[in-house]
């Protein structure tokens, strides 16, 4: 009965490169939300999808970076050109559903762009 | 909008002692409330949740937690701590009306405890 996983968990780019994050909800999961853990701040929301929607983009930033979740396959949180101030630890949460909303989270992804 | 705040940055308790995390919460309704634990380099981790019902919720490891409404507050406490709880713990607000969550969890800045021997 695996939890929600992500990978990498650790990833490593350069400023102008893209980073790719994926995350795969737990299983009977159809809601994702990816959030953000800077450095000495807490978790920010970013995006809440469900299959092939995305239900709430309040808290992603307006340029370089989308998300999606696709019929099949990983949720994708993708960042085009990043800079230093992407470096963060990136979560990902699933839930069954909207009522009695209770989110499970993964391990992260660590990013560092030098 | 809803808003979380956890007033102590940094506790610090020895084991055995009794242990309480403040949380104080703001949201026009009666929100779902949840704490989390996250240990260094790790995802989050459930402790316990409250929707509604008793006010008082039990958790994982021995953590409980208290609903005031006349307070806002949702405070966290575990009578006696193990050296194993050292973490970091994020107080989570969810808004909702009429049973439906609108997704958005809004965190605390969090409290990190340290254990003294």
């Amino acid at each position: 009965n695996a939890g929600v996983m992500q990978n990498p968990r650790h990833l490593v780019r350069r400023r102008g490169q893209e980073a790719r994050l994926r995350c795969s909800p737990m299983k009977g999961h159809s809601h994702v939300y990816w959030y953000r853990q800077l450095p000495e701040e807490g978790l920010k929301f970013m995006v809440y999808l469900q299959k092939e929607n995305i239900i709430d983009e309040s808290g992603m930033p307006k340029e370089r970076f989308s998300a999606e979740f696709p019929k099949e396959g990983p949720s994708i949180l993708r960042i085009q050109q990043v800079v230093r101030g992407d470096s963060a630890a990136y979560f990902c949460a699933s839930s069954r559903d909207r009522v009695d909303n209770e989110q499970f989270f993964g391990p992260g992804t660590r990013l560092t762009v030098l | 909008a809803q808003s979380v705040t956890q007033p102590d940055i940094h506790i610090t308790v020895s084991e055995g002692a009794s242990l309480e995390l403040r949380c104080n919460y703001s949201y026009g309704a009666t929100p779902y409330l949840f704490w989390y634990v996250q240990s260094p380099g790790q995802g989050l981790q459930l402790l316990l949740k409250y929707f509604s019902g008793d006010t008082l919720v039990q958790g994982i490891k021995g953590f409980e937690a208290e609903f005031k409404r006349s307070q806002s507050s949702f405070n966290l406490r575990k009578p006696s701590v193990h050296w194993s709880d050292a973490a970091e713990y994020f107080c989570a607000v969810l808004a909702n009306a009429g049973g439906t969550s609108y997704g958005k969890l809004t965190f605390g800045q969090g409290t990190i405890l340290t254990v003294h021997p």
